[in-house]
């Protein structure tokens, strides 16, 4: 059983560049959540969905777009990469209410040089 | 606005003691959740504890029970009889109860436990 499986690992790309990294889970849970992790600032909330098609804006949301045509992939995309950016990206799912536990995927750690 | 406040960038611990890891949280909700997760430095998230606000006993799971003191906005993390492999960053973080019901987290306490 994978659970949640991120795409690429690591990633180093360059200024300027759009950026895509990918989320996918097994389990069909509805909701799930995009976090950027950075030091002396905990996880951030970047972007999260409810289901299929529903999206919306979390606390640091500037500079990134999601989409979510199907329940098990939750792709984040930077559209022009800056420095400021270079960070390690979690995805998150959650089955339903607010009780249920988040399950955090591996990571990703990316470099904008 | 909700917000988490870890005050202990670091503890340190000897093997087999008890440690209290600090968490103080600021919400105008009356129904929320509070959650601790441990980050070991392979990085993964690992889900530790949870409590309910109207939750009146203290939660316990194996060696991790929360301290919640409601009345302080308080919800610290105890672990009992530490081990090596409990050296890692400690995050607590709330959700309200409607909503999308997000997770707020804090700056994180790392812990380190020593032989």
């Amino acid at each position: 059983d994978a659970g949640i499986t991120q795409s690429p690992r690591y990633k180093i790309t360059e200024t300027g560049r759009q950026v895509t990294l990918m989320c996918h889970q097994t389990w069909s849970h509805s909701y799930m959540f995009w976090y950027r992790q950075d030091l002396g600032h905990g996880l951030r909330l970047i972007y999260y969905s409810a289901a299929a098609d529903i999206t919306d804006k979390g606390e640091v949301p500037d500079g990134y777009v999601v989409s979510r045509s199907k329940t098990e992939n939750f792709p984040l995309t930077l559209e022009s990469a800056t420095r400021s950016q270079t960070s390690v990206y979690f995805c998150a799912t959650r089955r339903g209410g607010p009780t249920d536990t988040q399950y955090f995927g591996p990571g990703t750690r990316l470099t904008v040089l | 606005a909700q917000k988490i406040t870890q005050t202990q960038p670091g503890m340190f611990v000897q093997e087999k003691e008890a440690v209290t890891l600090d968490c103080t949280y600021d919400t105008s909700d009356q129904s929320y959740g509070l959650f601790w997760y441990k980050q070991p430095s392979s990085g993964e998230m690992i889900f530790l504890i949870y409590q309910g606000s109207y939750d009146e006993q203290n939660a316990t799971e194996g060696r991790y029970s929360l301290n919640f003191q409601k009345a302080r906005k308080s919800a610290n993390l105890v672990i009992s009889a530490s081990q090596l492999g409990d050296s890692a960053m400690y995050f607590c973080a709330m959700s309200d109860l409607k909503g999308f019901q997000k997770l707020v987290f804090g700056t994180g306490t790392r812990l380190l436990v020593s032989p």
